[in-house]
């Protein structure tokens, strides 16, 4: 079975400082890998993907993340972070991208201190 | 183009009750996916839908909860009878089976089972 590992539930950092929020996961063939981000109150907003090809994907919001086959990893980065950034951060990897439902990790929470 | 509809936003029921979700997905996606959000289990699949055909329902916690999907442009989450521990954030997704296969999430349904 698939899963999904994000280490830490919450981190903070200050405004204008880099992150790397960090996902491992568990699967049996290549999987399919995604980021999302949630605001208190709203749904899930997909921040980047990744099925196959570079394994540095850029997303929105400037962060991008890195594919490591042999970590099984993929760990979400931004060298500068902004208030506006504070959220919740999921991690899921999925069988057939869309096709399929996804296994999500625990999340983490991100505070940004000014 | 608007994006994955869910009805209503909250809803405060009693324990015994019957609450039905609602979930209008983007058009032209064929496929749709039930999600649960709790604090204990972070985010679960339920069950989703490829063509309005059920695929995968192995999620569904308990014979309580049903899911239909009459057409491509309506789908329902209902639980019969509720309790507490049903209380809970349900988003639902949809995705189109071709190149993007990115799942897009509606706002969510917040229930309050007392």
């Amino acid at each position: 079975a698939q899963s999904v590992t994000q280490p830490d539930i919450h981190i903070t950092v200050s405004e204008g400082a880099s992150l790397e929020l960090r996902c491992n996961y568990s699967y049996g063939a290549t999987p399919y890998l995604f980021w999302y981000v949630q605001s208190p109150g709203q749904g899930l907003q997909l921040l980047l993907k990744y099925f196959s090809g570079d394994t540095l994907v850029q997303g929105i919001k400037g962060f991008e993340a890195e594919f490591k086959r042999s970590q099984s990893s993929f760990n979400l980065r931004k060298p500068s972070v902004h208030w506006s950034d504070a959220a919740e951060y999921f991690c899921a990897v999925g069988a057939g991208g869309g096709a399929d439902g996804l296994t999500f990790g625990k999340g983490t929470h991100l505070i940004i201190q000014p | 183009d608007a994006g994955v509809i869910q009805s209503p936003r909250h809803e405060v029921t009693e324990m015994g009750q019957e609450v039905t979700l609602r979930c209008k997905p983007i058009s032209g996606h064929n496929s749709l996916f039930w999600y649960r959000q709790t604090m204990m289990r972070g985010l679960e699949l339920l069950i989703y839908f490829n063509n309005n055909v059920p695929i995968d329902d192995s999620g569904m916690p308990e014979d309580r909860f049903s899911a239909k999907m009459p057409n491509a442009s309506f789908s329902t989450l209902k639980i019969q009878p509720s309790e507490p521990r049903d209380s809970a954030v349900y988003f639902c997704a949809s995705s189109s089976l071709g190149d993007t296969d990115t799942q897009y999430f509606g706002p969510g349904t917040r229930l309050t089972v007392l």
